[in-house]
C-alpha cells in the first residue's frame, strides 16, 4: 500500500493564479481531510470528507474548495491564490471520524504565493 | 484562540534530561491523540488516550489524560536526539479533527 500520497511536493505560485493539490489514499478510507500548517499555528483543518459525494468546511475554508467524487481521491483546489496561503499542505484519510481513529498523513505540499 | 493549547511552545534540551508536554483545552472531550512529526513528513499517530485519569507508557513516553478530560500531558524520560520533532496533541469535538498548536522538541546530544 502507498498509504495517502500527495501530489505535487512544492509548488510556487504567483498571487491570483488557480491550482489543484492532489490527494489520494490506497487504504479504502471513508474520512478524508486537508490541514494547512504554519509556524506556530500547528495543524489547522480547512475542508473535511466523511464519504464520496460529502464535504464540509473545517476551522479555515476560505479560498479553498474541495470535491469527493470517489472514496480514493480528494483534491483542494486554490482558487486566486494569496500570500496568505503560503503554507504546508497536509492531507489525511482514517477509517472514520471517531476520535480514537487514527489519522494517516501524507507528506505534505510546500506552496509559496508570491 | 486555539481549541487545544500546547505548552511550551519550543524545548530544547540535553540528552538524558526528562521533559513534560502539555496539552490542555476548556473543552470536555471523549480522547485525546498525540502525534509525532519529523521535519519534511506528515504526522504519525504515538497514542489514544481514552479514559479519564489513564496513563499509557510508550518505552520511555508516558502519557496521561486528565481526570476532567480537558488536558493531557506527554512525559518523557531521558530524552534521546531521535526524539528530536514536533509533538501534537488532537481532539475530536463532532465530526473534526483538531490539532493543538505543538511543541517543537530539540535533544542535543
Amino acid at each position: 500500500n502507498a498509504g495517502v500520497t500527495q501530489t505535487p511536493k512544492f509548488q510556487v505560485l504567483k498571487t491570483g493564479q488557480s491550482m489543484t493539490l492532489q490527494c489520494a489514499q490506497d487504504m479504502n478510507h471513508e474520512y478524508m481531510s486537508w490541514y494547512r500548517q504554519d509556524p506556530g499555528m500547528g495543524l489547522r483543518l480547512i475542508h473535511y470528507s466523511v464519504g464520496a459525494g460529502i464535504t464540509d468546511q473545517g476551522e479555515v475554508p476560505n479560498g479553498y474548495n474541495v470535491s469527493r467524487s470517489t472514496t480514493e481521491d480528494f483534491p483542494l483546489r486554490l482558487l486566486s491564490a494569496a500570500p496568505s496561503q503560503t503554507s504546508v499542505y497536509f492531507c489525511a484519510s482514517g477509517e472514520d471520524s471517531l476520535s480514537t481513529d487514527t489519522q494517516y498523513f501524507g507528506p505534505g505540499t510546500r506552496l509559496t504565493v508570491l | 484562540t486555539q481549541l487545544l493549547e500546547q505548552s511550551p511552545q519550543f524545548l530544547s534540551i540535553q540528552e538524558g534530561e526528562n521533559l513534560t508536554v502539555y496539552c490542555n483545552s476548556s473543552s470536555v472531550f471523549s480522547s485525546l491523540q498525540w502525534y509525532r512529526q519529523e521535519p519534511g513528513e506528515g504526522p504519525v499517530l504515538l497514542v489514544t488516550v481514552v479514559t479519564g485519569g489513564e496513563v499509557k507508557k510508550l518505552k520511555r513516553l508516558t502519557f496521561q489524560f486528565g481526570d476532567a478530560r480537558k488536558d493531557s500531558s506527554l512525559h518523557i524520560t531521558a530524552a534521546q536526539p531521535g526524539d528530536t520533532g514536533l509533538y501534537l496533541c488532537a481532539g475530536v469535538p463532532g465530526n473534526q479533527f483538531y490539532f493543538g498548536t505543538g511543541t517543537s522538541l530539540t535533544v542535543i546530544p
